[in-house]
């Protein structure tokens, strides 16, 4: 089982700020790395899977980067507004099994 | 229907009683897997399915018997639970288990109560 941490735990940000989020992962074995979101009352929702290092996808707002020799993701949210409000998971893939999911960072946005 | 689908989403049992979860995905895909989330604890794996072959089975008590009939649809057949196994199941599928490249998509979770 792979020790993944997820920071901070939680956070509370206004609306059009911009703000990250960290993951971090045994860098030995690495496969892939996925980040979800997840919103109160719905499914999770892949974002992104990434898969080199130095890899950066962006999707909308949201971005993300791979480092895989240091072990380690950051998500950013640029001008977050509302409805980014949810709890966002990374989940390291080792090779040897399938994901293994942090506890999550849980954003809430308030107007 | 698309997507992953989940039947019941909210079920209360006592703990001598037999249930079934049900999850069918909609998207042809091969793999599946059921995963346990408790409170303030992660995301936790049970069991993978590719290809209807069972390919892990995560440490999981006996009193949890997975069941896929074909790539569609994921059962997890329920008997003489705890009041620790209270919990949300979430099925998932994705294309295969191909190294982890593959993006699961999950189904909106049965929500399980054991009194």
């Amino acid at each position: 089982i792979l020790n993944v941490e997820q920071s901070p735990q939680s956070l509370h940000v206004q609306e059009g700020d911009s703000t990250n989020f960290t993951c971090s992962f045994p860098s030995s074995n690495f496969y892939a790395l996925h980040w979800y979101r997840w919103e109160t009352a719905k499914s999770p929702e892949a974002l992104f899977v990434m898969t080199l290092n130095g890899d950066e996808k962006k999707k909308g707002r949201i971005s993300a980067t791979l480092n895989t020799k240091e072990g380690y993701s950051y998500l950013y949210i640029k001008g977050s507004q509302p409805e980014d409000s949810a709890t966002y998971l990374c989940a390291p893939h080792s090779g040897y099994s399938t994901l293994t999911f942090g506890k999550g960072t849980m954003l809430l946005v308030s107007p | 229907e698309t997507g992953v689908t989940q039947t019941p989403r909210h079920l209360v049992m006592g703990m001598t009683n037999k249930k079934s979860l049900k999850c069918e995905q909609h998207l042809g895909h091969n793999a599946m897997y059921w995963y346990k989330q408790s409170a303030k604890k992660p995301l936790e794996l049970m069991f993978v399915y590719n290809f209807k072959e069972q390919t892990e089975n995560n440490s999981v008590p006996s009193r949890f018997s997975p069941e896929c009939p074909n790539s569609s649809h994921l059962f997890l057949h329920l008997h003489t639970l705890q009041p620790e196994d209270s919990a949300l199941y979430l099925c998932a599928s994705s294309q295969d288990l191909a190294g982890g490249y593959n993006e699961q998509f999950f189904g909106p979770g049965t929500r399980l109560t054991v009194l």
